[in-house]
């Protein structure tokens, strides 16, 4: 399985949007729903920010919200705050229980 | 809240093998979830490794299925994994995480990095 490709940067400035995609192919995000998306800031444990491609656990802000066409998932962080510079992966499940994430996106606050 | 920590040397020469264990606290181990271990090699993105359940069965990347091998020690509430004939393209930050069996992975370590070097 390869990974999903995501771009390696994006950027905004505060209280912007930004959007990141997540491509993968027909036997991992064109054929579920259980697309996640993770959060990372430098030295710290990933966080699940999105499962199922638009659910937010509980206490992750309503600014961060999801969608998938096709082979392709999105994340869209609305009103940019510093803390939300960091990188950004997606992860979808493959079948067979296999499991694949994304590239990776540094996102940049403006 | 389950709270999950790496540990394990941080040097491992090549064709050796690579020992990691992940202790978990706040949680038993034999309640449930899926155990497993993701890594992020210098300028890639992640790769699940793989996962096992607290009865013991296990699911392995098919492209490191050769050479890993997973093991879950509820006694010590703790889980381990075990990459064998390593190379310097096994140099990664390596992560234990739960997660259901479609995923998502829910809880993280901080990870622990891991390089290959003779």
């Amino acid at each position: 399985q390869s990974a999903l490709t995501q771009p390696p940067s994006a950027s905004g400035s505060p209280g912007q949007s930004v959007t990141i995609s997540c491509t993968g192919t027909s036997s991992d995000i064109g054929n579920y729903s259980f697309v996640s998306w993770y959060q990372r800031h430098p030295g710290k444990a990933p966080k699940l920010l999105l499962l199922e491609i638009t659910k937010r656990p509980s206490g992750v802000p309503d600014r961060f919200s999801g969608s998938k066409s096709g082979n392709t998932a999105s994340l869209t962080v609305s009103g940019l705050q510093a803390e939300d510079e960091a990188d950004y992966f997606c992860g979808s499940y493959a079948g067979s229980n296999n499991y694949v994430f994304g590239t990776g996106t540094r996102v940049t606050v403006l | 809240q389950v709270q999950l920590q790496e540990s394990g040397p941080g040097l491992v020469k090549p064709l050796e093998t690579l020992s990691l264990t992940c202790a978990v606290s706040g949680y038993s181990i034999s309640r449930g979830y899926y155990w497993g271990w993701i890594r992020q090699s210098p300028g890639r993105g992640l790769e699940w490794i793989g996962g096992i359940y607290h009865s013991g069965s296990t699911h392995y990347n098919p492209s490191l299925e050769s050479r890993v091998t997973m093991s879950v020690d509820t006694s010590k509430n703790q889980f381990s994994m075990r990459l064998t004939s390593v190379t310097a393209a096994d140099t990664a930050i390596y992560y234990c995480a739960t997660y259901y069996w479609a995923g998502p992975f829910d809880n993280w370590g901080q990870g622990t990095l891991v390089t290959v070097s003779s």
